[in-house]
């Protein structure tokens, strides 16, 4: 199975501060016949189920704000979001879909500072 | 419009069984994989299960292969999943997710609200 780690656990930054999300898997997850990413990123708000905000490593879903970004390759990836809002407080997970199982990482919580 | 409606949760003993359903709406159901994901109270997300978009390809996780059974009933645009054998472990909230496509690699593009499962010991 494809062991995916995020760091750091929880994070708490400034309305209008930069946050950054790491995660990283135990194996490649670039297909090299099409040279895609098989990553994705998903928010989950208090009460809420998960929605996607980042396939294939860095596509925004379509009505994801501009303010969130993906990036990364192979085994190391980065959710990115440039200036944080009020309504962006909320659980991160990242997920591999290069195989089954699919497996998430443990989750980033996202606080204001 | 686009959404998918679970039922089927509950409370039930250890060792006993129970059958989730969701209902699917707004899209061409047979088009797509689907799957069950968990997630125990406080903790992150669990892929369960999964099947293809004509429901010939099924998936599971080691956690529950043998004791559960996904199916989908494609003229009815509804996902199945059949749990024995329950565990206190398989308490959770379960989750109908819409793969992105049919193929190999699909992600979750759409969720449910979820069903409350409890496993009393």
């Amino acid at each position: 199975d494809i062991v995916m780690t995020q760091s750091p656990d929880s994070l708490a930054v400034s309305l209008g501060e930069r946050a950054t999300i790491n995660c990283k898997s135990s194996q490649s997850i670039l297909y090299s016949s099409n040279n895609k990413n098989y990553l994705a990123w998903y928010q989950q708000k208090a009460g809420q189920p998960p929605e996607v905000l980042i396939s294939w490593a860095s596509t925004r879903e379509s009505g994801v704000p501009d303010r969130f970004s993906g990036s990364g390759s192979g085994t190391d990836f980065t959710l990115t979001i440039s200036s944080l809002q009020a309504e962006d407080v909320a659980v991160y997970y990242c997920q591999q879909y290069y195989s089954i199982p699919r497996t998430f990482g443990q989750g980033t919580k996202l606080e204001i500072k | 419009e686009v959404q998918l409606l679970e039922s089927g949760g509950g409370l039930v003993q250890s060792g006993g069984s129970l059958r989730l359903s969701c209902a699917a709406s707004g899209f061409t159901f047979s088009s797509y994989a689907m799957s069950w994901v968990r997630q125990a109270p406080g903790k992150g997300l669990d892929w369960v299960s999964g099947i293809g978009g004509r429901g010939r390809s099924t998936y599971y996780a080691d956690s529950v292969k043998g004791r559960c059974t996904i199916s989908r009933d494609n003229s009815k645009n509804t996902l199945y999943l059949q749990m024995n054998s329950l565990r206190a472990e398989d308490t959770a909230v379960y989750y109908c997710a819409k793969g992105s496509n049919d193929s190999s690699g699909w992600y979750f593009n759409l969720w449910g609200r979820g069903t409350l499962v409890t496993v009393s010991s």
